[in-house]
């Protein structure tokens, strides 16, 4: 079945970047995203990839698929002190019925 | 207005109760799921919905049931709580049409403690 790890905790300080990684299993993934959660709310999605793309942008967020190794990075440049929340990465099923989510990261920003 | 909702935000109750924890959405979406989180678990699927006559459990569905009363209303119900299942629930939504990949949209949690 699909499995999705991920590493459990990052510290970084305020101004560098960061990157959280990820690996999956379902090689038939279509889609693969990345939700944060801040403390005391629900998810929400932060960005997403489609399998057939390498990269994608989205200002401070670059998202990177490598699918030979079926891994995953999240990249935030110019980390801030309100990007500490817990980022979860998730692969959709090749039905696109359901996701499968990481244990997801803590990011902590430290001033 | 919040497009997906959860009532109660939070509730305390004893073992053995009877619990329902209910979710709306404004979103139009025709899936619904109900996930829990644990501490160092992640989310895991407890039941999904693809319309009112469609129900399928997840991972984790025993002690559980769930009722799709209406497109927009899914509740999640704890037929004899246990301690056990203190946890952070959550509802989420997506829309089935093709090209949408399952993107999930998530409600604000009910934190359940059963003591």
């Amino acid at each position: 079945g699909e499995d999705v790890e991920q590493s459990l905790f990052l510290s970084v300080r305020e101004g560098d970047s960061s990157v959280i990684n990820c690996t999956y299993t379902d090689s038939s993934s279509t889609y693969l995203y990345w939700y944060k959660q801040e403390p005391g709310a629900g998810l929400q999605l932060l960005t997403y990839i489609f399998s057939n793309m390498d990269m994608k942008q989205d200002q401070r967020l670059t998202v990177l698929l490598n699918k030979k190794d079926k891994h995953l990075s999240l990249r935030i440049a110019d980390t801030q002190t309100g990007d500490s929340a817990i980022y979860f990465c998730a692969e959709a099923n090749s039905g696109y019925s359901t996701l499968t989510f990481g244990k997801g990261t803590m990011l902590l920003v430290s001033p | 207005d919040a497009d997906v909702t959860q009532t109660p935000r939070n509730r305390i109750t004893k073992t053995g109760k009877r619990i329902m924890l209910e979710c709306s959405q404004t979103k139009g979406h025709d899936r619904m799921y109900w996930y829990r989180q644990d501490p160092g678990l992640g989310l895991q699927l407890i039941y999904y919905s693809f319309d009112v006559k469609d129900i399928n459990k997840g991972e984790i569905s025993d002690g559980y049931s769930v009722s799709r009363q209406a497109q927009a209303k899914f509740s999640l119900s704890l037929e004899s709580a246990i301690p056990n299942q203190t946890a952070l629930y959550f509802c989420a939504t997506s829309d089935g049409r093709q090209g949408f990949g399952n993107e999930q949209f998530f409600g604000p949690g009910t934190r359940l403690t059963v003591l």
